[in-house]
């Protein structure tokens, strides 16, 4: 277990739609970063939010944006859904140290 | 762009043997870390290795670092089935932002 959790753990989505997927991290940690893993791929950095901040940003267009919340909390947001945005979508969160823990991912299918 | 490359991709040994992956790199890096990936779910941490470490151990693993040659390699000594899973290395671009590799995926069979 590592503290942080995203939900919902399964959503189908048509083309077109937007999304919001969730992240709870672990309190204390100021860093949250968001990827995408295809099938068969490593994940694949989208950005990252540090004290509510955009703190760097992948190669990723902007239909995939965020937000961080005081309370540990993040959103990562996807408007017009292409069918390449099928993936599992992990968060991360981080403190002071260079270890990320990973929440269990969220995988979308997007029809 | 991923700025790790796993080798091999796909590892199949015997319940007891040790498996050994491989990872190259193409920039500098801070340090280089490890994770373990079971069935298309969560990554996690296993070991991270400074640039200016060779060698790191952490119970039954063991991974190298050659920064001259942009490699970095993890050993799983007396693998067990709970080792099934996909492995990756990552490096740390800056401010803990992580590349992956495309990962290697082991299976340990009893």
């Amino acid at each position: 277990e590592t503290g942080v959790t995203q939900s919902p753990t399964h959503l189908i989505k048509t083309r077109g739609q937007q999304v919001t997927l969730r992240c709870s991290s672990q309190s204390g940690h100021n860093t949250v970063s968001w990827y995408q893993q295809a099938l068969g791929q490593g994940p694949q950095f989208i950005f990252q939010y540090y004290r509510e901040e955009e703190n760097g940003r992948g190669n990723f267009p902007p239909r995939f944006s965020g937000l961080q919340f005081p309370n540990y909390s993040s959103e990562l947001n996807v408007n017009a859904l292409e069918l390449d945005d099928s993936a599992l979508y992990l968060c991360a969160s981080g403190g002071s140290q260079e270890t990320q823990y990973f929440g269990p991912g969220t995988r979308l299918l997007v029809l | 762009s991923q700025q790790g490359e796993e080798d091999p991709q796909a590892l199949s040994i015997q319940e007891g043997e040790n498996a050994t992956m491989n990872c190259s790199y193409k920039t500098s890096i801070n340090n280089l870390q490890w994770y373990r990936q079971n069935s298309g779910r969560g990554l996690v941490h296993l070991i991270l290795i400074r640039s200016n470490e060779r060698e790191k151990h952490s119970g039954r693993l063991r991974v190298t670092l050659d920064t001259s040659k942009k490699s970095s390699s993890l050993l799983i000594t007396a693998s067990r089935a709970a080792d099934t899973a996909s492995y990756f290395c990552a490096t740390d671009l800056n401010d803990y932002k992580l590349s992956f590799g495309a990962g290697t995926t082991v299976t340990v069979r009893a």
